[in-house]
């Protein structure tokens, strides 16, 4: 198992809400991967972050925001929620510098059910 | 941007057998191609990676081959266990965005 985990393991809201989910990369890890994983789908890539800066966006909305801080954890934030926002959210860690293509290592997920 | 399909979408084999699965990339920039493993409500787990400077690499049972030219890159699973039962996804990259395929559901059959 990877050193990456992710908090919480599930998580239910309703449309409108808002959420945050955690992240704790590898220790020594500068950068940091958000994925959106539909069921039965690949990972599609939200954004990543390089020593606390946003280093590239995949195709999600603003409403998708991240912060990364310097104890190597960060955070997904998801505003005002919707039924399609349904999905397995995982964060990925990598040691290399920004722009270097490098291994990425997942943590467990959080699932997150909106109603 | 980056477009990754795989096939096939399911794969059922017989322990023992071979198992193969292919994915084909569109963006002749990417330089890096990993493999994972996700088992039923886990992560995804890195089991083979390649870079675009070499064509092959095995690693015991597991080997990853790239066609820069034709923009494909395949993975071998030999001598097949139930334990290789899982989805498995390529994925393809120039920087650290990773484009993920759709997957391929493994079932190794006793």
């Amino acid at each position: 198992e990877t050193g990456v985990t992710q908090s919480p393991t599930h998580l239910i809201k309703t449309r409108g809400q808002q959420v945050t989910l955690r992240c704790s990369s590898q220790s020594g890890h500068n950068t940091v991967s958000w994925y959106q994983q539909a069921l039965g789908q690949g990972p599609q890539f939200i954004f990543q972050y390089y020593r606390e800066e946003e280093n590239g966006r995949g195709n999600f909305p603003p409403r998708f925001s991240g912060l990364q801080f310097p104890n190597y954890s960060s955070e997904l934030n998801v505003n005002a929620l919707e039924l399609d926002d349904s999905a397995l959210y995982l964060c990925a860690s990598s040691p290399g510098l920004a722009g270097l293509t490098d291994t990425q290592y997942f943590g467990p997920g959080t699932r997150l059910t909106v109603l | 941007g980056e477009n990754v399909e795989q096939h096939p979408s399911t794969l059922s084999v017989q322990e023992g057998d071979s198992a193969v699965i292919k994915c084909t990339y569109s963006d002749s920039a990417s330089n890096y191609f990993p493999w994972y493993k996700q088992e039923l409500g886990k992560r995804p787990q890195l089991i083979i990676d390649i870079r675009s400077n070499v064509g092959e690499k095995k690693d015991q049972r597991i080997a990853v081959t790239l066609n820069k030219t034709a923009k494909h890159f395949s993975l071998h699973i030999t001598e097949t266990q139930p334990e290789d039962s899982a989805v498995y996804f390529c994925a393809a990259t120039d920087r650290n965005q990773f484009y993920f395929g759709t997957g391929t559901s493994l079932t190794v059959i006793p």
